[in-house]
């Protein structure tokens, strides 16, 4: 079983649209909890860190389940410039920072 | 934000050949770096966490004696892919922790074609 497992899409919407992404992780010691966008050919860049409480930034949420190991990010009002893949990614406890990246689900936001 | 360059950005290289890829975190010092790979339609697989002033710790699989790591400086990592073969032709991206609470700040990336 995969640690980060995401579904890998493509999620085709139109724009305007709201669009959902889920995300499950294995290992319970997982610490910290990010979403990141990548562009084709282009590095992961941060889009939101991930926190219990739930968070929002503009046109997305993202919200964490850590009783049911999941991770979500809703983006509300999709917009061309969406189009991207989005990777689920958790931090471990206790290893220096190390990142385990989802195999990232795919959005392409249609006129 | 934080800026973490890579240099270079696209390598063609013949089979045989090593080929190395610096990283440099441009306004924060980091000792922490890591090194991951990406292939098409994949997702990035960390290959090692770069350690300034001490060895790197390589993932299960990667041998480092192919992959040469070396952090010389708080602001500098490098990785050496040594005799290279088209099977290592990947996209190599480099990352540094700033503040743990914001997760890593990747560079640019370099795409390595071994021919």
């Amino acid at each position: 079983r995969k640690e980060v497992e995401q579904d890998p899409g493509p999620f085709n919407v139109p724009e305007g649209a709201t669009v959902a992404f889920n995300c499950t992780y294995s290992n319970s010691a997982s610490q910290s909890f990010f979403w990141y966008r990548q562009d084709c050919r282009k590095e992961p860049k941060l889009l939101m860190s991930v926190y219990s409480s739930g968070n929002e930034d503009g046109r997305f949420t993202a919200q964490l389940n850590r009783a049911s190991q999941y991770i979500s990010l809703l983006i509300r009002d999709s917009k061309l410039s969406d189009s991207a893949t989005y990777l689920c990614v958790v931090n471990m406890r206790n290893q220096g920072g190390k990142l385990i990246f989802g195999q990232g689900t795919e959005l392409s936001v249609k006129p | 934000g934080a800026v973490v360059s890579q240099h270079p950005s696209r390598v063609i290289c013949k089979s045989g050949t090593s080929v190395k890829i610096e990283c440099r975190s441009l306004d924060f010092q980091a000792t922490t770096m890591f090194w991951y790979r990406q292939f098409p339609k994949q997702s990035l697989m960390l290959m090692a966490t770069s350690n300034e002033g001490s060895k790197a710790t390589y993932e299960q699989g990667v041998e480092k004696d192919k992959f040469l790591i070396n952090h010389a400086s708080l602001t500098l990592s490098t990785l050496t892919v040594t005799s290279a073969h088209p099977e290592d032709s990947s996209f190599y991206i480099c990352s540094a922790i700033r503040d743990k609470a914001m997760g890593q700040f990747f560079g640019p990336g370099t795409r390595l074609t071994v021919l």
